[in-house]
């Protein structure tokens, strides 16, 4: 079955340091999303990236989406320490249905 | 206020019991979802529905039960059958099953001792 792996599982860094987790598929993917969970929280849809190669920001963050579509990254530039939580890519193949990766935790030393 | 609320937030139940877990959505959304999530893994879909009075299974259905009666409602059963129940249990709800952001709800912690 359909399968999204994401690395790394946990990510300790200095606040002002960057920060970047991956996603990769084994099939091909019609989009990916990325959601942020705080700690105790639910997830928050942060973006969605449906084409080729497709770049997207949102302030100090990077998401990309691989040119075969099978991987994607979000890069954080500069953490700061209301960056910690969880990030969690899902990825949607021909079925309707997400799959979610097993999340990279983020936590930022102040 | 619109938005998707799950309660309870913490329940506990004895092993051999069923429960059920309610979500209810005021955003008008046609597609919702349950999945469940276990420590240090992702979010793995248990049952979703695209639309009122139907519903299909995902990836980890077994020992759950769901029902779709209306449209703001997809209230979820585990049941004695299902072998490892306690764990973070997270509805969502989205405008339509494809391409579009899924909205979570707080999420209610199932604990069966």
């Amino acid at each position: 079955g359909q399968q999204v792996m994401q690395i790394p599982q946990y990510q300790h860094v200095q606040e002002g340091e960057d920060f970047t987790t991956y996603c990769n598929s084994s099939t091909t993917l019609s989009n990916i999303q990325w959601y942020k969970q705080r700690p105790g929280g639910h997830p928050v849809f942060l973006i969605q990236l449906v084409k080729s190669g497709e770049v997207k920001k949102q302030k100090r963050l990077t998401f990309q989406f691989g040119e075969a579509k099978k991987n994607s990254s979000l890069h954080i530039t500069a953490t700061q320490t209301t960056d910690v939580g969880t990030y969690f890519c899902a990825g949607r193949g021909r079925s309707i249905k997400f799959y979610f990766g097993s999340g990279t935790k983020l936590n930022v030393k102040p | 206020d619109g938005g998707i609320t799950q309660s309870p937030k913490y329940l506990f139940r004895k092993e051999g019991q069923n429960v059920t877990l309610s979500c209810e959505q005021n955003l008008n959304h046609d597609a919702m979802y349950w999945y469940r999530q276990d420590p240090g893994q992702g979010l793995r879909l248990i049952y979703y529905s695209q639309i009122v009075n139907d519903f299909q299974k995902g990836d980890i259905a077994e020992g759950y039960s769901v029902s779709r009666e209306k449209k703001e409602s997809f209230p979820l059963t585990v049941t004695s059958a299902q072998k490892n129940p306690t764990a973070f249990y997270l509805c969502a709800s989205s405008i339509s099953s494809a391409n579009t952001e899924a909205f979570f709800g707080q999420g209610t912690r199932l604990t069966v001792v």
